[in-house]
């Protein structure tokens, strides 16, 4: 199985600031890689596929890029309302493995 | 509108089993590959399998091997996930979700099913 190991796992940060989240696959992966957002009790939203192309309605404050085996997220100017959990996922082959997630806090 | 809509929250004992339906609309069934994830409390997003309901053949997650069943019923565009010999670790919120092909991101999701498993 290919490894997903993201960083920092967990991120304090003010409304305004600019982050950047950091994805490592063990192998590599072309750009078959995405990055979700989560909320709790809310199911994951498709932020970024194919490692830097930006969903319909997704912000475009948000952005992805990397290629292989390191991916980066990066959300400037922060909103309120993206204070949440952000995952990486490898679709390059099955299993598709899921990073252990950011946490991004006020 | 696109949609996949879940059953229900379940409680089981260990040792039983849970099946859980993904009702999907908006688009056409066939065309688009369905995956089941979940989240134990607390922690992150573990890939359970994926199932084309074009032709029905699946992928699981080697540690799910032997307790887990993806299945289809074309006639009613339902995915289904049947999971076996519950134990405490399978407590979790199920989601299955869609994508284009077996590359690309998963742009739809249902809005969970929680099974907790309990004496």
């Amino acid at each position: 199985d290919i490894q997903m190991t993201q960083s920092p796992s967990s991120l304090s940060a003010s409304v305004g600031d600019r982050v950047t989240i950091t994805c490592r696959a063990s192998q590599y992966i072309s750009t078959d890689f995405n990055w979700y957002q989560k909320k709790p009790g809310k199911a994951p939203n498709l932020l970024i596929s194919a490692a830097s192309s930006l969903q319909s309605g997704v912000p475009s404050r948000f952005s992805g890029s990397g290629s292989g085996t390191d991916f980066t997220l990066t959300i400037n100017s922060l909103q309120p309302e993206d204070f949440a959990t952000y995952y990486c996922q490898q679709t390059y082959s099955t299993p598709h493995t899921f990073g252990q997630g950011t946490k991004l806090e006020i | 509108q696109v949609q996949l809509v879940q059953s229900g929250a379940d409680v089981k004992k260990p040792g039983a089993s849970v099946k859980i339906s993904c009702k999907a609309s908006g688009y056409t069934f066939t065309n688009y590959y369905i995956y089941w994830v979940r989240q134990a409390p607390g922690q992150g997003l573990e890939w359970m399998g994926m199932i084309n309901p074009s032709g029905g053949s699946t992928t699981y997650a080697q540690q799910l091997l032997g307790r887990v069943t993806l299945t289809r019923d074309t006639s009613t565009t339902t995915a289904y996930l049947d999971l076996d010999s519950l134990t405490s670790d399978d407590t979790a919120l199920y989601y299955c979700a869609r994508s284009s092909d077996r590359y690309s991101g998963y742009d739809y999701w249902g809005q969970g099913t929680l099974v907790t498993v309990s004496s």
